[in-house]
């Protein structure tokens, strides 16, 4: 159990475009998703947190009207790059999580390669 | 915040031997996960462990929360463990998760 789904696995677009990325927890309801960023060679950087029904807690130095994060339902995250630059090319990583401690579960992340 | 330290950053293994990974804390946490990243980016959950120890097959794990670190071993190493191995950890209620810089392993047959 606790299968978390990640989409699209790969995205290669022109500078300007907005990037949709979705994250389902497939066999657990999520009461707490996660938005993670990771350069090459590099470790994990939290970006926000959303937490069902509610706005996103996005973490230092993470622009919000760039990274546009929806978590609708209890399954279910998104997190849009609005207005997509090279800069913002990187490996974004979803998790989630049933409960506040509870272990987090990670998608198998987004490769965003923007031209 | 909490400072996360792994150690060795890299570490070169010839098929079938055992190794030790080491994660320090600086501070007193909720909750503690390793990972595995394979080459193709994913992240295995390997084990949530604040404290004690637990075993999966040729993984052990075990976390002195009083003394700050954890210890991941893997026994008989094998090609498919190359990859990066994280240790995470929560501080205080709010569940996010501060990740150390990662161990390279890199398993030769």
């Amino acid at each position: 159990g606790a299968v978390v789904s990640q989409h699209p696995s790969r995205v290669i677009c022109k500078s300007g475009t907005s990037v949709k990325i979705e994250c389902r927890s497939l066999d657990f309801q999520a009461t707490t998703m996660f938005w993670y960023r990771q350069f090459p060679k590099q470790s994990l950087m939290l970006m926000a947190t959303s937490n069902e029904g509610s706005k996103a807690t996005y973490e230092q130095g993470v622009e919000k009207d760039k990274f546009l994060i929806n978590h609708a339902s209890l399954t279910l995250s998104t997190l849009t790059v609005t207005s997509a630059h090279p800069e913002d090319s990187s490996f974004y990583i979803c998790s989630a999580s049933r409960a506040a401690l509870e272990p987090q579960h990670f998608g198998d992340g987004t490769r965003l390669s923007i031209l | 915040g909490i400072q996360v330290e792994q150690s060795p950053p890299d570490l070169i293994l010839q098929e079938g031997a055992n190794s030790t990974l080491r994660c320090n804390f600086s501070d007193s946490v909720n909750n503690l996960q390793w990972f595995h990243q394979n080459p193709w980016g994913q992240l295995i959950n390997l084990f949530y462990i604040p404290s004690g120890t637990k075993q999966n097959g040729r993984l052990s794990a075990t976390t002195v929360a009083t003394e700050r670190y954890s210890l991941l071993y893997i026994s008989s190493s094998q090609t498919t463990d190359s990859g990066v191995y994280f240790c995470a950890v929560v501080t205080g209620a709010n569940s996010k998760l501060t990740f150390g810089k990662g161990i390279t392993l890199s398993v030769r047959p």
